[in-house]
């Protein structure tokens, strides 16, 4: 079990630029989540997939923002047209099975909008 | 909407006792968690509470009352290594995380 993964660890794009995250759930969880978290404050919920179904998202989300997990395994999260407020932490986590309550999280995205 | 209120900062000496108090006001109540969360790193679980009362594991302790809206964090013998924030989040449903501002304990020597 290596644990979820994220990448890039870091990304510096100009404002107006798209960028795509990945993250990698451990293998056996059905559960991902992307998060959101900016300097000093907790990690905000982005979106939830149970399995290939993205079954929650939440207003933080707007257009510009896209998230898919084709096939139950590993997600992407996509921002279009960049704009400095996206600035912040992209946290994934994923659950499942016998512990399902507890959400493990990645080492996270750090984006950096210039 | 939701509020999960927390200190901000608190500080204390190596090897002694802090308690990290939350309360919340939450639209659905599934359980509360505490995460640990070092500068620069993915948090990590600490605790979850999902009935009344105190539940320890080794240095840390986690207590919760449903009635109240409250819980803590209690930190014992602490040590450098505790300097972090510490994430207090509320399970609002099946699936769901809610969580505060974090706050941050500094353990000096």
């Amino acid at each position: 079990d290596t644990g979820v993964s994220q990448d890039p660890r870091h990304k510096i794009t100009k404002r107006g630029q798209n960028v795509t995250f990945r993250c990698d759930p451990i293998s056996e969880h059905n559960r991902l989540y992307w998060y959101r978290q900016t300097l000093g404050q907790g990690p905000e919920f982005l979106t939830y997939f149970q399995n290939e179904a993205q079954l929650e998202k939440s207003r933080l989300l707007s257009d510009r923002f896209s998230a898919e997990r084709p096939k139950g395994s590993f997600s992407t999260l996509e921002i279009q047209r960049t704009e400095q407020g996206d600035s912040a932490m992209y946290l994934c986590a994923s659950n499942g099975g016998r512990r399902g309550y507890e959400q493990y999280f990645g080492p996270g995205t750090r984006l950096t909008v210039t | 909407g939701q509020n999960i209120d927390q200190p901000t900062e608190m500080t204390a000496t190596e090897g002694a006792i802090v308690q990290i108090n939350c309360t919340y006001q939450t639209s659905g109540f599934n359980g509360l968690f505490w995460y640990q969360q070092h500068a620069g790193e993915a948090p990590t679980f600490l605790s979850y509470n999902v009935l009344d009362g105190l539940e320890e594991k080794g240095r840390f302790s986690s207590f919760l009352s449903r009635s109240k809206g409250y819980s803590y964090l209690l930190l014992k013998e602490l040590q450098m290594k505790d300097s972090a924030s510490y994430l207090c989040a509320v399970r609002e449903n099946d699936y769901k995380l809610s969580f505060g501002a974090g706050t941050t304990v500094t353990v000096r020597a």
